[in-house]
């Protein structure tokens, strides 16, 4: 199984909501990620947890809150969101950092900001 | 940090020619190539990756090439299809979790 599942697929939410991402994967990978992707633009890296640790914040807003539950689970809480975070979040996963580098990835929740 | 240069932004296709896209890094210290291939409405899936130790590696028809020295690396496909038709994202690994995407190729294979 080489699947990253995310829900929901898509998600309407007005500047007052409070909403959550979820990301699942069975691979017994140990590294998860989150990106945004706006329209024709290349996946820019958000967050990545390395064995359920956040090892790197890439100076994302606090309205973004990420989550590790545990190795298979990855959340992303969203809260007082911004129109411009309208974009699509993509979720990865990747083996132990010391044996390879692949990144599986998602097929992303599309979310609008009203 | 990285900096990741892609070219072409659009490259449209013969259905049977083959597709080039070439790709530039800046960090010597990269050591991890990956291809990635993003179909409209979904995320992107890895189609072939090399690294640094490699010079040339294949799957079907698809080739990676990489040119350490120059700091260049390349995807071929021969034999293009319309299912080939799709954005193609390069990238360069550092390590550390970090990976650096170019901006992206727009691939049209006309029937």
């Amino acid at each position: 199984d080489t699947e990253v599942t995310q829900t929901p697929k898509h998600l309407v939410m007005g500047m007052t909501n409070k909403k959550s991402l979820k990301c699942e994967q069975h691979m017994g990978h140990r590294a998860m990620y989150w990106y945004k992707q706006k329209a024709k633009k290349p996946p820019e890296l958000m967050f990545v947890y390395s064995y359920e640790k956040l090892s790197i914040n890439e100076s994302v807003p606090s309205r973004f809150s990420p989550e590790c539950p545990n190795s298979s689970l990855l959340n992303l809480h969203l809260h007082a969101l911004q129109p411009e975070d309208s974009a699509l979040y993509l979720c990865a996963s990747s083996p132990d950092r010391d044996d390879a580098y692949e990144q599986y990835f998602g097929p992303g929740t599309r979310l609008t900001v009203t | 940090g990285e900096n990741v240069e892609q070219h072409p932004s659009t490259l449209s296709v013969q259905e049977g020619d083959s597709a080039v896209i070439k790709c530039t890094y800046s960090d010597s210290a990269s050591n991890y190539f990956p291809w990635y291939k993003q179909e409209l409405g979904k995320g992107p899936q890895l189609i072939i990756d090399i690294r640094s130790n490699v010079g040339e590696k294949k799957d079907q028809r698809i080739a990676v090439t990489l040119n350490k020295t120059a700091k260049h690396f390349s995807l071929h496909i021969t034999e293009t299809q319309p299912e080939d038709s799709a954005v193609y994202f390069c990238a360069a690994d550092t390590g550390g979790f970090k990976t650096i995407f170019g901006a992206g190729t727009r691939l049209f294979v006309k029937a």
